[in-house]
């Protein structure tokens, strides 16, 4: 069954640490991949995405991901995180025949000083 | 660009009644979605619409209808509302099919004692 998992439901780190949030997804096909944030009380805003190409992109907010085919996975990551980093932050996939996106079940991120 | 406005952004409701959210974008897009939000779930597609009249079912479309009667609205229907639909309501739209980004309202916040 195609599915997109999100192992870590909440993650704590340290103001200035890196971050890595992991995300893996079963699919027959190399799908469309995509994380979004949701700051507390607000709508979801696209992080990144990836359709092809370059295995590690670029995104707002000074985050990167990269997919590995080999993991079928898609992690995110910072080099150092801002308290204003703390939200909610969601795995996406499609496929590109598809019409909507399989969301995973979220990460909370806590940031401490 | 108003983007993506949701109406109203709280409501309470008593097991029975009914009630209509209303979605709107000023973006031009073909596609729109209804996702419910439920903690520890992610976000789960009601309905979605590919296009100025036309409505599909999502993942969980029981207890649902909605409506796509302008390009530019997408109505969300509870015809009898129960506690089990107590959750926040996202509303999305995007330009095309998976390939492209979903723009989100902020959400309606939906109670149903």
């Amino acid at each position: 069954a195609q599915s997109v998992t999100q192992p870590d439901i909440h993650i704590t780190v340290s103001e200035g640490a890196s971050l890595e949030l992991r995300c893996n997804y079963s699919y027959g096909a190399t799908p469309y991949l995509f994380w979004y944030v949701q700051s507390p009380g607000q709508g979801l805003q696209l992080l990144l995405k990836y359709f092809s190409g370059d295995t590690l992109v670029q995104g707002i907010k000074g985050f990167e991901a990269e997919f590995k085919r080999s993991q079928s996975s898609f992690n995110l990551r910072k080099p150092s995180v801002h308290w204003s980093d703390a939200a909610e932050y969601f795995c996406a996939v499609g496929l590109p025949d598809g019409y909507a996106l399989n969301f995973g079940k979220g990460t909370s991120l806590l940031v401490t000083p | 660009n108003a983007g993506v406005t949701q109406t109203p952004k709280f409501r309470v409701l008593k097991t029975g009644q009914s009630m209509t959210l209303l979605c709107a974008q000023d973006m031009n897009h073909e596609y729109m979605y209804w996702y419910r939000q439920d903690p520890g779930m992610g976000l789960r597609l009601i309905h979605y619409s590919v296009g100025e009249g036309t409505t599909a079912k999502g993942e969980v479309p029981d207890g649902y209808n909605v409506s796509r009667l302008k390009k530019q609205n997408f109505l969300l229907g509870l015809e009898s509302a129960a506690p089990s639909q107590t959750s926040v309501y996202f509303c999305a739209s995007s330009y095309s099919r998976t390939s492209y980004e979903q723009y989100f309202g902020p959400g309606t916040r939906l109670t149903v004692t």
